[in-house]
Formats: C-alpha cells, sequence, structure tokens
C-alpha cells in the first residue's frame, strides 16, 4: 500500500505562487494524480504525473520525482476561486486503475 | 454530457435502517469506484468495479456495505444496517480505460444518520 503525506494547509496572497509537496511511498508506482476539490463539492481533475520532471498546465504545474517519492504542485498568479482543497493520489502497479488519496492540502487565499 | 449522476444528494436517516446510494456512471466508461469522504479519514476507496466485475472491496468496512452493478450503467452501494458512524459523503466515480487516466467525480451523496 502506500503512505501519502502533504501539507494540512497552506495560505497565500492573491497574485502569489504556493507550491503544495506530496511526498509517498509505494511498492510500485505506476502514476501520480492532483485533484481539487472546492468546499462542498466533487474532486476534479487536475494533472497526471507518471515520468519524472514538470508538467505544465495554464497556472498549474506539477513535478514528479520517482527516486524521490515525490511531488509538488505549483500554481502561480493565485485567485481567490482557487481557496480549495487539493488532494494528491496514487496508483500502483498492478492496480487496475484504483487510486489512494493523501488527506489533502487546503489552500487559502487572501486578498 | 451528462456526468457521473448520483441519488440522492442527500439523505437522513436513524440509525439500523437500511440506505441504499445510487450510481450512474459516464456512457462508455468501464470503471466505477465507490468512495468515502470524512473530515478524519479523508478520502477513502471502498470498491471498484472493472466491466460490472467487483475488482477490489478490501476498502468496504464491513459486512453491513454491499456493492453492485448489474450493468454498465448502473451500480449501487448499500448500508444495512447503517450507524452513526458511517456519516460521510459517498462519491461514485467512473472512467474509461486509455483515456486521459482521469476520474470523473459524481457530486455525491451527504449521508447522515442520526
Amino acid at each position: 500500500g502506500q503512505n501519502i503525506d502533504q501539507p494540512t494547509e497552506m495560505t497565500a496572497t492573491e497574485g502569489a505562487i504556493v507550491q503544495i509537496n506530496c511526498t509517498y511511498q509505494t511498492s510500485g508506482f505506476n502514476g501520480l494524480f492532483w485533484y481539487q476539490q472546492h468546499a462542498g463539492e466533487a474532486p476534479t481533475f487536475l494533472s497526471y504525473n507518471v515520468l519524472d520532471g514538470l508538467e505544465e498546465k495554464g497556472r498549474f504545474s506539477s513535478f514528479l520525482s520517482r527516486s524521490k517519492g515525490y511531488s509538488y504542485l505549483l500554481l502561480k498568479e493565485l485567485q481567490m476561486k482557487d481557496s480549495a482543497s487539493y488532494l494528491c493520489a496514487v496508483r500502483e502497479m498492478g492496480s487496475w486503475g484504483k487510486l489512494q488519496f493523501g488527506a489533502g492540502t487546503q489552500v487559502v487565499v487572501t486578498p | 454530457d451528462a456526468g457521473v449522476i448520483q441519488s440522492p444528494r442527500h439523505e437522513v436517516t436513524e440509525m439500523g435502517q437500511e440506505v441504499t446510494l445510487r450510481c450512474k456512471p459516464i456512457s462508455g466508461h468501464d470503471y466505477l469506484f465507490w468512495y468515502r469522504q470524512t473530515m478524519m479519514r479523508g478520502l477513502e476507496l471502498l470498491i471498484y468495479f472493472n466491466n460490472n466485475v467487483p475488482i477490489d472491496d478490501s476498502g468496504m468496512p464491513e459486512d453491513r456495505f454491499s456493492a453492485k452493478m448489474p450493468n454498465a450503467s448502473f451500480s449501487t452501494l448499500k448500508i444495512q444496517p447503517s450507524e452513526p458512524r458511517d456519516s460521510a459523503v459517498y462519491f461514485c466515480a467512473s472512467r474509461k480505460t486509455g483515456q486521459a487516466e482521469k476520474l470523473f467525480f459524481g457530486s455525491g451523496t451527504q449521508l447522515s444518520v442520526l
């Protein structure tokens, strides 16, 4: 199984940059995902990394280092609507697509 | 396109009653997942299906929980008898093999067991 760790909460100012770290331990890594969840809503997909490196998608970027068991989600030019919980999730080899989620990082964007 | 549809959105019941949650996955998706989310435990995978067949139910808390998928467009999660500690948001999610590796979640069912 996996052990997924991410900070509980982060606060940043509108227009700033925030980096959410995620570390994991797994017996056979097969992909790392980031989801965004606004309060009272369902999680929505943000990014997917299976190879080392940086994936950029607009204001959001996700980085993966498989050797270190480490990923981060970078949110740039923060907007108030980015206030949400950000969930790191890991898929294992042979798990037929099953995702295990971290506890989530609550990002609070202040004016 | 319609997303994953769950019903009911909210369910309030008394301890000991049977609860049935329903899910309609996105048409053409071959995987269906049931998750439970609480403040204490976060998002937990309960069970998932591939082509209507249960693949892994190791996350189902106990025998009071059961899930079925009689066809590709419908799944149920049943709790009988329900207990207060079952209170949570239950999410259904689906995805399609080979298509962007991402889960699509339904809006969830907020279950309160009194």
